[in-house]
């Protein structure tokens, strides 16, 4: 089974600062790994993805991610965080080692980001 | 706005009441899903479509029933529903190929009184 853990329920970062939100995750093959952000009362935005090669990836608004296959983490960064970064930011994770029909997305609890001035 | 359109946007609806969530996209892909969204819960998976045939139900109760007409267009018919299951409803579509990211609709806020 496959599955994600955020063990952060909320991160607070002042504006300017360098933010990371944490997240590892379980899989039987390889993972394919996701974060996505949601504004209140909106759908979920995909940010970045991570499938294969380089271990940092970069995404949308300045956002990156590093993984970790050791560490089997995932944790998504960024240099300078500000006030409009506030959201619920998700982790998720496909096994790739999963053959027909293997698309199911797993996703973690959230991890709610505050940036203050 | 990501290509994928969910109505309503709310919802109220009593226990004995049917009524059924839409979701549509136009992005061409060949998957669709059913999630729920509820206070300090992992999002849960509810459905899955591939190619319009169900290929996941997500231990759910019989009072959610999907429909998949066609690959653009995914519903949830919903019948004596109960106060739990008061949550956001978001439909999210994909191709099918694993490494492809999800796109999401912006959900129904649905309320069981």
């Amino acid at each position: 089974a496959q599955s994600v853990a955020q063990p952060e329920d909320q991160v607070n970062v002042a504006e300017g600062n360098p933010l990371t939100v944490k997240c590892t995750y379980s899989v039987s093959g390889n993972p394919y790994l996701f974060w996505y952000v949601q504004y209140p009362n909106r759908g979920l935005q995909f940010l970045l993805k991570y499938i294969t090669g380089d271990n940092l990836v970069k995404g949308s608004y300045g956002f990156e991610a590093e993984f970790n296959k050791s560490q089997t983490s995932f944790h998504l960064k960024k240099p300078s965080a500000l006030v409009s970064d506030s959201a619920l930011y998700f982790c998720a994770v496909r096994d790739g080692g999963l053959t027909g029909g293997g698309n199911k997305l797993t996703f973690g609890t959230g991890t709610q980001l505050k940036v203050e001035l | 706005e990501t290509g994928v359109t969910q109505t309503p946007r709310h919802l109220v609806m009593g226990m004995t009441n049917k009524k059924s969530l839409k979701c549509e996209q136009h992005l061409g892909h060949n998957a669709m899903y059913w999630y729920k969204q509820s206070a300090k819960k992992p999002l849960e998976l509810m459905f899955v479509y591939n190619f319009k045939e169900q290929t996941e139900n997500n231990s759910v109760p019989s009072r959610f029933s999907p429909e998949c007409p066609n690959s653009s267009h995914l519903f949830l018919h919903l019948h004596t529903l109960q106060p739990e299951d008061s949550a956001l409803y978001l439909c999210a579509s994909s191709q099918v190929n694993q490494n492809t990211e999800a796109f999401f609709g912006q959900g129904t806020r649905l309320t069981v009184v």
